[in-house]
């Protein structure tokens, strides 16, 4: 079946930090991929979309560029804030389906 | 954004018993999810719900799990009897359509089961 891989379990960063986290998929058609970030005690909330090859999508200084020769959707910010301090999930809409494949999920923690 | 809320937010009951969580999806909202979480595990889906029926649920969704919305009011998932192995956070969440649609969710229901 469908499946969602991501790569870091934790990132731990400094104030104006990089962030990239690796997420790759795998379907046997040709889905949409998401990003959720999830803060603690609330549900996962939607950070952007992208549904077609080389499309990226973009939110709060996060972007994403969907990849289907590598099958990846990795996101990316410059400059991070300890505001972004959450669990980050990709997930994955399958074609003309209804449930969201959830990657495991990456906690960033950032310091100041 | 659009909010899903769901009541109780926690909920802790003894094996065997009956439990009902609720939900009340963004109101134009025309499909509904349940997703199950255990602690430190990732989302899974469970069922979704369209126009009063089931349309899709995983092997995750049991015989003592059933799901329904009377009357348009609350999304509703019954676990009837409930079992050790239920305790987990269960999100609700609602979308317009399928496919690239994102869904929102709400803030989840921790379900213990002692």
């Amino acid at each position: 079946g469908d499946s969602v891989t991501q790569t870091e379990g934790q990132v731990a960063l400094s104030e104006e930090d990089f962030l990239t986290i690796h997420c790759n998929y795998s379907a046997s058609g040709y889905p949409a991929l998401f990003w959720y970030v999830q803060y603690p005690g609330e549900g996962p909330q939607f950070l952007f979309r992208a549904s077609r090859d080389k499309e990226k999508g973009s939110s709060r200084g996060f972007e994403a560029t969907y990849d289907k020769g590598t099958t990846s959707f990795h996101l990316r910010k410059a400059s991070v804030q300890e505001s972004d301090s959450a669990v980050y999930y990709c997930a994955l809409g399958e074609q003309g389906g209804r449930a969201l494949i959830f990657g495991t999920g990456t906690t960033v923690s950032v310091s100041p | 954004g659009p909010k899903v809320l769901q009541i109780p937010s926690h909920q802790i009951i003894d094996m065997g018993q009956m439990v009902t969580l609720n939900c009340d999806p963004v109101s134009n909202h025309l499909y509904f999810y349940w997703y199950k979480q255990i602690l430190g595990q990732q989302m899974e889906f469970l069922v979704n719900f369209y126009n009063g029926k089931v349309m899709e649920k995983s092997k995750l969704f049991k015989d003592q799990f059933s799901v329904e919305r009377p009357d348009g009011s609350y999304f509703t998932l019954k676990i009837q009897p409930t079992a050790l192995e239920d305790s987990a956070v269960y999100f609700c969440a609602s979308s317009l359509g399928t496919g690239d649609y994102e869904q929102y969710f709400g803030p989840g229901t921790r379900l213990t089961v002692l």
